[in-house]
């Protein structure tokens, strides 16, 4: 079945910084590809998301790239603030799939 | 006016018990979700209701069991609950397949 692999499993950076986290997923019919933000205790929110007929996608100082070749898609966040705090997850599913497969969070904290 | 509404947001309960969660969403989406996120944070997807029918039922045992009244809400009941089965429980919706999900804020159950 689909797999979705994400990486670090935790990220700290200094506020400022940027951060930058990876996923990899498996079905190559995949074309939907959102994140999520997770704060302590909320639900998972979705923040950005990008199709497999765009490589790149940018919301003021979040972006997400897809290399739909390597089947790996990333998240940046550039000038990170101690807001950006969270568990952050990205996901995949295909064609007329209503499933999103999740990756396993990267934990971010960004030092004030 | 909440998106995607659970109750109860908390559920504390014995071993044994049955116990039921409810799922409201008032954005007019045609398909709603079950997942699950335990311990380490993995969100697993357990069920999905498209237009009141089952359209996703996971490797979930028996035991769980969704019913979908109409396109608005989805309920999950949980029979002869188990130490395993705490965890937080999140209902989402999306208008269709391919598309972001709204989470509601999470039932955290816990089997003592």
């Amino acid at each position: 079945g689909e797999n979705v692999e994400q990486h670090p499993s935790t990220l700290s950076v200094q506020e400022g910084d940027s951060a930058v986290i990876k996923c990899t997923y498996s079905d190559s019919a995949s074309n939907y590809f959102p994140w999520y933000k997770q704060e302590l205790g909320k639900r998972p929110q979705l923040i950005i998301d990008i199709r497999s007929n765009v490589g790149e996608k940018k919301d003021q100082r979040i972006a997400v790239t897809l290399n739909k070749t390597a089947k790996h898609f990333s998240l940046h966040i550039t000038e990170t603030q101690p807001e950006d705090s969270a568990v952050y997850f990205c996901a995949a599913s295909k064609g007329s799939s209503y499933k999103l497969i999740f990756g396993s969070g990267t934990r971010l904290l960004v030092r004030p | 006016d909440t998106a995607v509404s659970q109750t109860p947001k908390y559920l504390v309960t014995q071993m044994g018990n049955d116990k039921s969660i409810k799922c409201e969403q008032n954005l007019g989406h045609d398909t709603m979700y079950w997942y699950k996120q335990d311990s380490k944070k993995f969100l697993k997807i357990m069920f999905s209701y498209n237009n009141k029918e089952l359209i996703i039922n996971e490797t979930v045992p028996n035991r769980f069991s969704p019913k979908s009244p109409d396109k608005a809400h989805l309920n999950l009941h949980i029979n002869s609950l188990e130490l395993g089965d705490s965890a937080v429980y999140f209902c989402a919706s999306s208008p269709g397949p391919a598309g972001g999900y709204t989470f509601g804020s999470g039932t955290r159950l816990t089997v003592v």
